[in-house]
């Protein structure tokens, strides 16, 4: 088990789907992060939030947008996302020091119809 | 730029050593390592910052080159459950959050 909570763990949509990614942490972080995970590939950084704001967008196009309601929560809505977006979507937490390690969660699996 | 990771893919006798580098050919500040099973999160190892300190855990053990610009990660007297597949992460600057640019990834593989 992990400190980082993602929900659902695994999601099959169609590309006109609209669904929502979440990932919940209290550990009292202020920095949460989205990466992007394919098959034998390292985790690709999508989005930084800082103190609840969006700090890096890595250029991820438009279907992917990100939220942060709150500190301990993280969104990722989803809309018309196409085949090669399937993936497995990690969400991690620290303290946004250099020092400190990121805590990932056990991940989202997604498959795009 | 992604850090290169050598080599790919290792194999291993339980209790025999080995040791994964990772280099870049940007000035880092901070490199970090994780371990990735099959179907689970990245386990957060160590962490590298500028200053050639090494870092240990158990038997893995890491140390910086700031002059190279490469970090290594020793696994000594390697265990069975030292499988999966390592990554470094590194970090060119200090920002707001941390933006880890991850290595190709290392596959262990430790048989009995």
């Amino acid at each position: 088990d992990t400190e980082v909570t993602q929900t659902p763990k695994h999601l099959v949509m169609g590309m006109t789907n609209k669904k929502s990614l979440k990932c919940e942490q209290h550990m009292g972080h202020r920095a949460m992060y989205w990466y992007k995970q394919k098959a034998k590939k390292p985790p690709e950084l999508m989005f930084v939030y800082s103190y609840e704001k969006l700090s890096i967008n890595e250029s991820v196009p438009s279907r992917f947008s990100p939220e942060c309601p709150n500190s301990s929560l993280l969104n990722l809505h989803l809309h018309a996302l196409q085949p090669e977006d399937s993936a497995l979507y990690l969400c991690a937490s620290n303290d946004g020091n250099s020092n400190q390690p990121q805590h990932f969660g056990d991940g989202t699996r997604l498959s795009i119809l | 730029q992604q850090p290169v990771q050598s080599p790919q893919a290792v194999i291993l006798r339980e209790g025999e050593d080995a040791v994964i580098n990772c280099s870049s050919s940007k000035a880092l500040y901070s490199v970090h390592w994780y371990r990735q099973k099959h179907g689970e999160a990245p386990v957060f190892l160590m962490i590298l910052l500028k200053g050639g300190e090494q870092k240990g855990h158990e038997k893995i053990s890491a140390s910086f080159n700031e002059k190279k610009q490469q970090s290594s990660l020793y696994l000594t007297a390697s265990q069975l459950s030292y499988s999966g597949t390592y990554f470094c992460g590194t970090e060119r600057v200090k920002a707001a959050g941390n933006k880890l640019t991850f290595g190709g990834g290392t596959r262990v593989l430790v048989k009995p």
